[in-house]
């Protein structure tokens, strides 16, 4: 099993809808969770990062995190053609090193 | 804000060249890390450093070897490049977790090398 996974993709919405983005992982002593944006040929952009069970919210993103589920997820409220992107989930189980998915590719059509 | 540069956006070497990759981050972090990313397989940890001097393996360390000798520089070391060592090369850098109580340990991630080895 993989320690963190998430839906490759695509996931396409139209613009204007909510994207929602899920990420599971298998380490329930995983304490913090990011995620990252990544376009095309580029590097990842940190874009949220969670610690604490509930939701925190940053402009059009909020981020949702339920521990006892092992549940990270990233929602784009609003969403735009800019937004297409894949997104990366990433988890840090309390070592210095972070783990991440494999990314989920979002499409927003116009 | 944190910047992360590396050496080279685009590089082509040939096969059995020695590659250096270098990476400078103005943060003052302790961490630095190097990854590659390829289709599917998403980031894998090659190897980080803690400190100056300091190295760990990652998922990933073979035909590869670091070097940090300041703290703000990480070089990545391809001994004898090979083809299946085309990839996106990432380097990041961070905080140590001792020092990210509040913050949780994020990550920043300098712009890549998209190396070929031909």
């Amino acid at each position: 099993q993989k320690e963190v996974e998430q839906n490759s993709g695509p996931l396409s919405v139209p613009e204007g809808a909510i994207a929602s983005l899920n990420c599971t992982y298998s380490d329930r002593v995983s304490q913090s969770f990011f995620w990252y944006r990544q376009y095309s040929g580029k590097s990842p952009e940190l874009i949220m990062s969670i610690y604490s069970n509930g939701d925190k919210e940053d402009g059009r993103f909020t981020a949702q995190l339920n521990k006892a589920s092992q549940y990270v997820s990233l929602l784009i409220r609003d969403s735009q053609p800019s937004d297409s992107a894949t997104y990366l989930c990433a988890v840090n189980t309390g070592f210095q090193k972070l783990v991440f998915g494999t990314g989920t590719r979002l499409l927003v059509s116009p | 804000d944190v910047k992360v540069t590396q050496s080279s956006r685009y590089l082509v070497k040939r096969t059995g060249e020695k590659v250096f990759l270098e990476c400078v981050q103005d943060m003052d972090h302790e961490n630095m890390f190097w990854y590659r990313q390829d289709p599917g397989l998403g980031l894998r940890l090659i190897y980080f450093s803690y400190d100056v001097k300091m190295k760990e393996k990652g998922d990933i360390p073979e035909g590869y070897s670091v070097s940090r000798e300041k703290k703000e520089r990480f070089s990545l070391i391809l001994e004898s490049a090979s083809t299946n060592q085309t990839s996106m090369y990432l380097c990041a850098s961070s905080d140590p977790i001792w020092k990210t109580v509040a913050s949780g340990y994020e990550q920043y991630f300098g712009p890549g090398t998209r190396l070929t080895v031909t």
